[in-house]
């Protein structure tokens, strides 16, 4: 089955630098990886995802890359924000099918 | 809508006890998805259902967990018996699923489960 290993498990950035969470998945057949964040005491909730038919996407300051060949994909968040502190988890999937497997997540420190 | 619902947001319960989590996923929803989340392990999917049906249950990490689904409005997830060791997270989630999965899953906020 799908294995996602996910780096670094914690990042202290100082605000306004930018963020960068990288992640691998083990199934060539994947082709759906989306980013949750997790804010204190709350459930994940999707921020940005991308299909593999597209190599970058972009929304405002958060970007997500795939490279397929190396089954690599990464979150970039730029002008970090003290909001920005959460969790972040990167998952993978073959859509149709619904069953998502996630990351083990990053806590994001954005230091003032 | 409401978002997913989950209860009860807190359970502190002794080992042996059963435990029973609620979930009412969002109207609409035909998929419905259960998560462990803890430290170590992270957000560890257990089991998800498909129009009530359950597709996957690779995940329940043995005989003493059990989910339904009974209808499209309601789950269940149930602990018995109870293990220290089981003290985590729960999340349910539910989509749109199959034909119609647009891959984004709605979280509700968690059931924090501590078995003394």
């Amino acid at each position: 089955g799908e294995n996602v290993e996910q780096h670094p498990s914690t990042l202290s950035v100082q605000e306004g630098d930018s963020a960068v969470i990288k992640c691998t998945y083990s199934d060539s057949a994947s082709n759906y990886f989306p980013w949750y964040k997790q804010e204190l005491g709350k459930g994940p909730q999707l921020i940005i995802d991308i299909r593999s038919n597209v190599g970058e996407k972009k929304d405002q300051r958060i970007a997500v890359t795939l490279n397929k060949t190396a089954k690599h994909f990464s979150l970039h968040i730029t002008e970090t924000q003290p909001e920005d502190s959460a969790v972040y988890f990167c998952a993978a999937s073959q859509t149709p099918k619904d069953k998502i497997i996630f990351g083990k997540g990053t806590r994001l420190h954005i230091l003032p | 809508d409401a978002g997913v619902i989950q209860s009860p947001r807190h359970e502190v319960t002794e080992m042996g006890q059963e435990v029973t989590l609620r979930c009412k996923p969002i109207s609409g929803h035909n998929s419905l998805f259960w998560y462990r989340q803890t430290m170590m392990r992270g957000l560890e999917l257990l089991i998800y259902f498909n129009n009530n049906v359950p597709i996957d249950d690779s995940g329940m990490p043995e005989d003493r967990f059990s989910a339904k689904m009974p209808n499209a409005s309601f789950s269940t997830l149930k602990i018995q018996p109870s293990e220290p060791r089981d003290s985590a997270v729960y999340f349910c989630a539910s989509s749109l699923g199959s034909m119609g999965f647009t891959g984004e899953l709605f979280f509700g906020e968690g059931s924090r489960l501590t078995v003394l």
